[in-house]
């Protein structure tokens, strides 16, 4: 159980183009789910929480023009980068929170952007 | 604001060799504090939920103990399959999680 999928997995776009990334629980209904990016070697840095039906509350210094999310039902988040520039490259994770569970988050595999 | 730092950056064992990693938090209210493994390139795989001084759980090879300021992630008899880097989060108020920088592990046959 808590399984939580991520498509793609790995994308290449050139700088200028936006790109969708998927996130879906696959076998609980998930309330909240939170949006991570990853640069190399270092943490996840949570880029915004997204409760579904409502607007995502996004951390400080995170543009909510640039980061488009979207949370249309309790198994799928999207997450849209929008004109996306080379600086935008790196590993976006996704975590849901299950609709009876307060505490545990359960990640995605992940996908890395390269914009070119 | 809430604070997470893990210790040591990173850590080279032999395998059998058993150690500790170390969490020390700074937080207003712990309602949980979370191990996660992460391998190259995935992301964090769930490990434990500690949620008050004193508790431990248990897991394979690994055992995770809570105090007021800090946690330990035990290792027993470490096997190279165990290399992995290892993230430590707390929760507090809301659902939102504070990570630490993660410790990486790297276990030699």
């Amino acid at each position: 159980g808590a399984v939580v999928s991520q498509h793609p997995s790995r994308v290449i776009c050139k700088s200028g183009t936006s790109v969708k990334i998927e996130c879906r629980s696959l076998d609980f209904q998930a309330t909240t789910m939170f949006w991570y990016r990853q640069f190399p070697k270092q943490s996840l840095m949570l880029m915004a929480t997204s409760n579904e039906g409502s607007k995502a509350t996004y951390e400080q210094g995170v543009e909510k023009d640039k980061f488009l999310i979207n949370h249309a039902s309790l198994t799928l988040s999207t997450l849209t980068v929008t004109s996306a520039h080379p600086e935008d490259s790196s590993f976006y994770i996704c975590s849901a929170r299950a609709s009876n569970s307060y505490n545990e988050q359960f990640f995605g595999p992940g996908t890395r952007l390269t914009v070119l | 604001e809430d604070q997470v730092t893990q210790s040591p950056e990173a850590l080279r064992l032999q395998e059998g060799e058993s150690s500790s990693l170390n969490c020390s938090y700074t937080v207003s209210g712990l309602r949980g504090l979370f191990w996660y493994r992460q391998d190259p390139g995935k992301g964090p795989e769930f490990l434990f939920t500690l949620y008050s001084a004193g508790e431990e759980k248990e897991k394979e090879r690994l055992k995770a103990t809570l105090t007021k300021k800090e946690s330990f992630l035990h290792i027993t008899a470490p096997k190279p399959e165990d290399s992995a880097t290892y993230l430590c989060a707390v929760q507090a108020g809301t659902p939102r999680l504070t990570f630490g920088e993660g410790t990486q592990l790297t276990v030699n046959p």
